[in-house]
């Protein structure tokens, strides 16, 4: 069973340049999470959707876009990337409790 | 918007020594869930608390979930090298939008 599973692992980008998180979940759970991580520090949230079609804005939305257009996908767009952005990018799911994390993207924007 | 702080941000103990991890939030929360972090890991789910006043444990781990559920408590008995890691606190507001929010982070050390 894999869970919650994001890809790529590793990314270094351009200021400027674009790019899609991908994240996909095969427990058909309704709510799903971007998270990000800046070194040594805590999991702010990005973005959020409590089903298919439906998406919301976390803490920290700028910069980023997502899209839900099936239950089980749930990518995370960088339009114009910035040194900002370098971090450690966990999506998670949920059925309503306990959330799972994937692995996580470490991107870098150079 | 609501926060959530946690307390101590890093904790070095001694093997066999307690540890605890203080949680507050800014606002009343519906539940509040407690992950650890390895280090390089993700973060992976230890509990959930939703009733006023809560306490459960989980071997030599101890959570508690306070009166008014602002605040939350996480203790480890007689720490173990294996409890290395940071462990986070993730409030969920009275509001039903499955928002959670997650805490500072209070990175453990063990030293053998």
């Amino acid at each position: 069973n894999a869970g919650v599973t994001q890809t790529p692992k590793f990314r270094i980008l351009k200021i400027g340049q674009s790019m899609t998180l991908q994240c996909t979940q095969d427990m058909n759970h309704n709510y799903m999470y971007w998270y990000r991580q800046d070194p040594g520090m805590g999991l702010k949230l990005i973005y959020y959707s409590v089903g298919a079609g439906i998406t919301d804005k976390g803490e920290v939305p700028n910069g980023y876009n997502v899209s839900r257009s099936t239950t089980e996908d749930f990518p995370l767009r960088l339009e114009l990337a910035a040194p900002s952005q370098t971090s450690v990018y966990f999506c998670a799911s949920s059925s309503g409790s306990v959330a799972y994390f994937g692995a996580g993207t470490r991107l870098s924007v150079l | 918007g609501q926060q959530v702080m946690q307390i101590p941000q890093y904790q070095h103990v001694q093997e066999g020594e307690d540890f605890t991890t203080y949680c507050n939030s800014s606002t009343t929360l519906s539940n509040i869930q407690w992950y650890k972090q390895r280090p390089g890991g993700h973060p992976v789910f230890l509990i959930q608390l939703v009733k006023s006043g809560e306490v459960k444990k989980q071997k030599r781990l101890t959570f508690q979930f306070g009166e008014a559920k602002k605040n939350s408590s996480l203790h480890i008995t007689a720490t173990q090298t294996t409890d290395v890691g940071t462990y986070f606190c993730a409030g969920l507001e009275t509001s039903g939008t499955y928002k959670y929010i997650f805490g500072t982070g209070t990175r453990l050390k063990v030293l053998a």
